[in-house]
């Protein structure tokens, strides 16, 4: 299954709204995960079952979706939060992130 | 506090072999699947495999791609994850970490915790 991410590279400004859109090539159900990753860093878990947020993050990150389109939402930027997202689909085998969106400050 | 501790990355020669160890604390290894991921420089995460726990079967899933040539295990009296890497090729160069997961007899629901990361590099 490929996944397809939107935009690539984002510019924003802290206090923005942001939104990175999953698009798988088959539907994945709810079997989808967000990650943050900083440079240099192990990959953190954000989202997972497409909309559940994993303890100890943050409320401005939301997921949604199912099936083929999923969105990561950021409400309201944060100086820490410009890093790269990567989706990851679990639903088959073999297990398959999207090539990632770089957050970037404007 | 959940740890995972990458070791055993270094330079190889093609063909060559390497195993990676993950060692696990902080919580019950052995109720977890372990998944080993990998990050070429410069490039997108990879999903490598997994092995269920045992109480789910102790089964491993594969990439297509790796399957023949890498083989993951683990050994939940030491809290520790392996991944057997045999006839290493030069795009095998990359970080590789490890994962706990929340993964039945069917699926995974996520990964949670990752290691930090060990560097492989394959170059003649």
């Amino acid at each position: 299954i490929q996944l397809t991410q939107s935009p690539s590279s984002l510019s924003a400004s802290v206090g923005d709204r942001v939104t990175i859109t999953c698009r798988a090539s088959q539907g994945v159900s709810s079997y989808l995960a967000w990650y943050q990753q900083k440079p240099g860093k192990a990959p953190k878990l954000l989202i997972y079952g497409a909309s559940i947020l994993q303890s100890g993050v943050p409320s401005r990150f939301s997921g949604s979706g199912s099936g083929t389109d999923f969105t990561l939402t950021i409400s309201s930027l944060q100086p820490e939060d410009f890093a790269t997202y990567s989706c990851l689909q679990l639903s088959t085998y073999p297990y398959t992130f999207g090539q990632g969106t770089r957050l970037e400050i404007k | 506090e959940v740890q995972l501790v990458e070791s055993g990355g270094g330079l190889e020669q093609p063909g060559r072999s390497l195993r990676l160890s993950c060692t696990g604390s902080g919580f019950t290894f052995g109720d977890y699947a372990m998944s080993w991921f990998r990050q070429a420089p410069g490039k997108g995460l990879e999903w490598v495999g997994f092995i269920r726990s045992e109480t789910s079967g102790g089964t491993t899933e594969y990439a297509a791609s790796l399957k023949g040539r890498f083989t993951i295990s683990r050994d939940d009296s030491r809290t520790i994850a392996y991944l057997q890497m045999n006839s290493l090729k030069t795009e095998d160069t990359a970080v590789y970490y490890c994962a706990r997961g929340d993964c039945s007899v069917g699926s995974c629901d996520q990964f949670d915790y990752w290691g930090q990361g060990t560097l492989v590099s394959v170059s003649s």
